[in-house]
């Protein structure tokens, strides 16, 4: 079955405790991008990725890392945590370039962040 | 800088009843455009999306949406309410062909009562 898989799904962690979000995906996509989702205010992509060792920053990169070794997995990394990264995380993954923007992107699960 | 705006963040309708979730975008040049459904405790699952072929455009589940150039609108309908299309819908926009990112609006939120 074609699928994002995200994990953990559900994480409670402590201000500064440096945590890994991993994101996998099965349908050889190229692109891949991270999202948070806030009350109010949507999605908000956080970073992207192209193809493999290609990443580039969103609309709200500050206090995340990304890296992209392989194509199919693109971890999200908080490095210290804060209470303001409290948020409903969303990986996703599209085909790239074959259809000249119009492909779509396939969303993973989430994964529900609360920082204490 | 380019948007994508959603008028009503709550929308109710009883069941049976027409939906209409609004979307707008702002731009001269129509970009692609799509709308995605959260159900509670899901991803976002694509409904359907515009790609410059026919206007009307026929997604899962009943829903539909036209793209309207002359009021750079892409609203979504569906002819009758049923309760398990209550849930959070989002527009999202992509200018720029393959280069550009999607935009998402802030979300609907659809209540259906019996």
């Amino acid at each position: 079955e074609a699928q994002v898989t995200q994990n953990p799904r559900y994480l409670i962690t402590v201000t500064g405790k440096k945590l890994t979000v991993t994101c996998s995906q099965n349908m050889n996509h190229e692109y891949m991008s991270w999202y948070r989702q806030d009350p109010g205010l949507g999605l908000r992509q956080i970073y992207y990725s192209m193809n493999v060792e290609v990443t580039d920053k969103g609309d709200v990169p500050e206090g995340y890392k990304v890296s992209r070794k392989e194509k199919r997995n693109f971890p999200l990394i908080l490095e210290s945590p804060s209470p303001n990264q409290t948020s409903l995380y969303f990986c996703a993954s599209k085909a790239w370039g074959t259809g000249g923007g119009r492909e779509t992107q396939y969303f993973g699960p989430g994964t529900r962040l609360l920082v204490l | 800088a380019q948007s994508v705006t959603q008028l009503g963040s709550h929308v109710s309708v009883s069941e049976g009843a027409l939906v209409l979730l609004r979307c707008n975008y702002s731009s001269s040049v129509p970009p692609y455009l799509f709308w995605y459904v959260q159900y509670p405790n899901q991803g976002l699952q694509l409904l359907l999306k515009y790609t410059s072929a026919a206007t009307l455009v026929k997604g899962i589940n009943g829903f539909e949406a036209e793209f309207k150039k002359s009021e750079t609108s892409f609203h979504l309908t569906k002819p009758s309410a049923h309760m398990s299309d209550a849930a959070e819908y989002f527009c999202a926009v992509k200018y720029g062909g393959s280069q550009g990112n999607l935009i998402f609006g802030k979300g609907t939120k659809l209540s259906v009562k019996p």
